[in-house]
């Protein structure tokens, strides 16, 4: 069974652009969260979607946002790019992030954004 | 607002020792699972152990085992017998049971180094 697929792997981008990632969950699982990775603030969580509708969200500015298609795949977009949103970003899937059984989250190799 | 506390921020230990890394935590819930997850050079994370809170019996799985004090809203993770393929980035999370709440509160993390 394929794992959580993140892409790209590697992305540069200029300040002021904007860049869509993209993660891929494994087969089966509805919900997707987004984290950020900085030496600086350590894992934050960013926003979860469950079966198309964003459920979770953190303290971000409204230039993060995301989706979730209906295939569960989900892309996470951030404009206007700021020099402190170079991070490693982060995508989790799990069945279902109800307090049950199914609370694993399955985690991506992750996306390095480096914003110059 | 839940948070998790690592106190350390580096160990090293030889070859096939034992270690013992910290994790305390603090929230006003009930009902949460607590987790340790490990992240290699790779980036990739990967889930260690996890443990429910209303249970009682601390978890293990092979050489990994917690000693969950939930009075004390403590959740170490002991490693035996430790390998040079421990050598990581060990993660301790918090999630909430309650709907609407489940997104994972990671403490800043403990680099492990394993010495052969």
């Amino acid at each position: 069974k394929a794992g959580v697929t993140q892409t790209p792997r590697y992305l540069i981008k200029t300040r002021g652009q904007q860049v869509t990632l993209s993660c891929s969950p494994i087969s089966g699982h509805r919900s997707v969260s987004w984290y950020q990775q900085t030496p600086g603030q350590g894992l934050q969580f960013l926003f979860e979607y469950f079966s198309e509708t964003q459920r979770n969200k953190g303290n971000f500015p409204g230039r993060f946002s995301g989706r979730q298609f209906s295939n569960s795949r989900s892309e996470m977009n951030v404009s206007t790019l700021e020099l402190g949103d170079s991070a490693l970003y982060l995508c989790a899937s799990s069945l279902a992030f109800t307090g049950g059984v199914d609370t694993e989250a399955f985690f991506g190799q992750g996306t390095r954004l480096t914003v110059v | 607002a839940q948070t998790v506390t690592q106190s350390q921020p580096e160990m090293s230990v030889q070859e096939a020792e034992t270690v013992t890394l910290s994790c305390t935590y603090d929230t006003s819930e009930n009902n949460y699972y607590l987790f340790w997850y490990k992240q290699p050079p790779s980036r990739q994370m990967i889930l260690v152990i996890r443990q429910e809170a209303y249970k009682q019996q601390n978890a293990t799985e092979n050489r990994f085992s917690v000693n969950f004090q939930k009075a004390a809203k403590s959740f170490s993770l002991k490693i035996s017998d430790s390998q040079l393929g421990d050598t990581a980035m060990y993660f301790c999370a918090f999630i909430s049971s309650n709907f609407g709440n489940e997104k994972l509160t990671f403490g800043t993390g403990t680099r492990l180094t394993i010495i052969p």
